[in-house]
């Protein structure tokens, strides 16, 4: 079965840190962009952070730059989601997701196609 | 970056209605445009990628229509477990963005 399985969040102060994790199953983890997505409490979703198969490129939303990194263990079929000066802003469910790539017509096209249940960050003193 | 625009932002509908919903970009995206339905309290499901391609599993009362800078997703008969939020996002930029989401609750 496909799976990802996040874990890592919790209660943490502002200007704290946490590292998120993400258990790959079911497919071949490195073959595959992944990406963090989040939710604040009551809102739509936002997509923080994107790593390449390889690990060798990775992207991040304004709102997050400079202050998390993304980065993956093919070894462990594992990502992660390093956060640092944690701010009031970034409590949400942080869901990672799998960017399946889908072949249609003559073009490729990409998707999140699986995602994890989500792991809470909440960022309160 | 994209911007993606979602109307409406709610929408109250009975079973058995045919419901659109709409998702404007901010810059043309060609066909990179997919939909996702989410829950309370649960991951996002994609429903459709490309603009139009039915994700596996996804029942046929789904569609999705559009290229460039306008997009639908319509429900042709609603059921029950339709009443959730919908979302659009794109794939063209390396940096995906989702519309704000459109709820869809029961009349």
């Amino acid at each position: 079965e496909v799976q990802l399985v996040e874990s890592g969040g919790g209660l943490v102060q502002p200007g704290g840190s946490l590292r998120l994790s993400c258990a790959a199953s079911g497919f071949t983890f490195s073959s595959y962009a992944m990406s963090w997505v989040r939710q604040a409490p009551g809102k739509g979703l936002e997509w923080v952070s994107a790593i390449s198969g390889s690990g060798g490129s990775t992207y991040y939303a304004d709102s997050v730059k400079g202050r998390f990194t993304i980065s993956r263990d093919n070894s462990k079929n594992t990502l992660y989601l390093q956060m640092n000066s944690l701010r009031a802003e970034d409590t949400a469910v942080y869901y990672c997701a799998k960017w399946g790539v889908y072949y249609y017509g003559s073009g490729s096209y990409e998707a999140f196609d699986i995602w994890g249940q989500g792991t809470m960050v909440t960022v309160s003193s | 970056d994209i911007q993606m625009t979602q109307s409406p932002s709610s929408l109250s509908a009975s079973v058995g209605d045919r419901v659109t919903i709409t998702c404007r970009a901010s810059q043309s995206i060609s066909s990179y445009l997919n939909w996702y339905q989410q829950k309370p309290g649960k991951a996002p499901k994609l429903l459709i990628y490309a603009a139009s391609s039915l994700q596996s599993g996804v029942p046929s009362r789904f569609s999705g229509s559009g290229s460039g800078t306008d997009f639908t997703l319509t429900i042709s008969s609603l059921q029950p477990e339709d009443f959730a939020t919908y979302y659009c996002q794109q794939s063209y930029s390396t940096l995906p963005s989702f519309g704000q989401g459109t709820k869809l609750e029961i009349k």
